[in-house]
């Protein structure tokens, strides 16, 4: 079972590139998210979906976009980077009806230089 | 805004011991609570999910109990081993317009030494 599949693993960019980062799973799960985790800030919701065609930003959405066409795909796409974007990027998958548990990805650790 | 606690945000113990790991949120009006673990450079692994209606849950050597009117929960570990040494982190699930955002603590790194 694949689960949650990230990619890349690691990326790096220049100040004012864009690059998208690439979530699927294959669970069949209605909800999926990006979270972002800074060492002593913890994970931060960026953005999220409850099914293909809807989104709904987190906590942290500045700076980031993100599409839900197909019920398997969630990419999340930086328009101009920057340096403080350099974090470590996790894509999670569960269950729309809730009390259900969320499935991580490995994550993408991404530097901006 | 809820803001997620944990204590202590690390822990290093010999084997054999049992553990409790605190973790505190600020509004009680949660849908559920939930355990991660984390080893380093992976993802997230959820161990443990508590409902909002639910005081505790097991899993093998590990219990989680739930205060939502006291916005506490714990973390139990049972005879602990050098396996689990991780980082744990809880998080919290937000009602209404909040349903659907988790919010995290920062966690608590455990070591179990033999």
């Amino acid at each position: 079972n694949a689960g949650v599949t990230q990619t890349p693993k690691f990326q790096v960019l220049k100040t004012g590139q864009s690059m998208t980062l690439q979530c699927a799973q294959d669970m069949n799960h209605e909800y999926m998210s990006w979270y972002r985790q800074d060492p002593g800030m913890g994970l931060r919701l960026i953005h999220y979906s409850v099914g293909a065609g809807i989104t709904d930003q987190g906590e942290v959405p500045n700076g980031y976009n993100v599409s839900r066409s197909t019920t398997e795909d969630f990419p999340l796409r930086l328009l101009s980077a920057a340096p403080s974007q350099t974090s470590v990027y996790f894509c999670a998958s569960g269950r729309a009806q809730g009390n259900s548990p969320l499935h991580f990805g490995n994550g993408t650790r991404l530097t901006v230089t | 805004k809820q803001e997620v606690t944990q204590i202590p945000a690390a822990l290093s113990v010999p084997e054999g011991e049992n553990l409790v790991l605190n973790c505190s949120f600020t509004d009680s009006a949660i849908y559920n609570l939930q355990w991660f673990r984390q080893d380093p450079g992976k993802g997230l692994t959820s161990l443990l999910l508590i409902q909002s209606s639910q005081r505790e849950q097991t899993s093998g050597r590990l219990n989680a109990s739930l205060d939502k009117s006291s916005g506490r929960s714990t973390l139990y570990i049972a005879a602990s081993q050098p396996g689990d040494s991780a980082t744990y982190l809880c998080a919290v699930e937000g009602r209404g317009s909040t349903l659907g955002r988790l919010y995290f603590g920062r966690g608590t790194q455990l070591t179990v030494w033999p």
